[in-house]
């Protein structure tokens, strides 16, 4: 059964940095693009990173880039967000995601499978 | 990174047909096959019931079904249950962003 657990999700002040892990089991975590898709409370999906199954290509939304740093442990199988310099915009629960297949070069934006979430408040 | 257009919002009763449109341009739905839908009920994660703008997924209710027409990918929910309201996005791959795109989201009311 596949499985992915989010953690690391918390209060931070503005400012302030975070790290989110994401554990995974049930499949070969090093064939899979792997994705962290975030909601802000009420408001809609929005893609944050993603990363490519050799950790060679990582991608992030705009307002990412520069404060967050997507990673892989393939022999830990665990994903990760490094989260810097966070503001209250930034307040949203983070999924995990992997992709439907395994053995794609590129992202085509269809994750299968879904942690259940880790909440992450930006607030003072 | 501009969102792929969805209705606030749908309605209909029990046993009836809705669908859901999901508009987009040439860069992502009217040009890829990467078309996805989501369902997400209230605190859980977004489930995947339909990829490659035609496909369940094994287990999915084939009440669920997708297609295209031109920019707009259309989700439609034959013999409506009262289990179906949930949120439902749609996401496509897209040639401007590595990420892809996210529908702006539609919640389905059973009335």
């Amino acid at each position: 059964e596949v499985q992915l657990l989010e953690s690391g999700g918390g209060l931070v002040q503005p400012g302030g940095s975070l790290r989110l892990s994401c554990t995974v089991s049930g499949f070969t975590f090093s064939n899979y693009w792997m994705t962290w898709v975030r909601q802000a409370p009420g408001k809609g999906l929005e893609w944050v990173a993603n990363i490519k199954p050799d950790g060679r290509e990582t991608n992030y939304v705009d307002s990412g880039k520069g404060r967050f740093t997507i990673s892989r442990d393939n022999a830990k199988n665990s994903l990760y967000l490094q989260m810097n310099n966070l503001g209250v915009e930034d307040t949203a629960v983070y999924y995990c995601a992997r992709d439907l297949d395994a053995f794609y070069d590129f992202w085509r934006a269809k994750p299968g499978d879904w942690g259940r979430g880790t909440l992450v408040t930006v607030s003072s | 990174q501009s969102a792929l257009t969805q209705p606030a919002s749908v309605s209909g009763s029990p046993g009836q047909s809705i669908s859901i449109s999901c508009t987009g341009t040439s860069g992502d739905v009217g040009d890829y096959n990467y078309v996805s839908w989501y369902q997400q009920h209230p605190g859980k994660a977004p489930k995947l019931i339909i990829y490659d703008v035609t496909t369940r997924p094994s287990g999915v209710s084939n009440r669920f079904s997708g297609s295209r027409s031109g920019n707009t990918a259309s989700l439609t929910i034959s013999g409506l249950q009262t289990e179906d309201e949930a949120d439902y996005y749609c996401s496509s791959y897209s040639a401007s962003t590595p990420l892809g795109v996210f529908g702006t989201g539609t919640t389905v009311s059973v009335l």
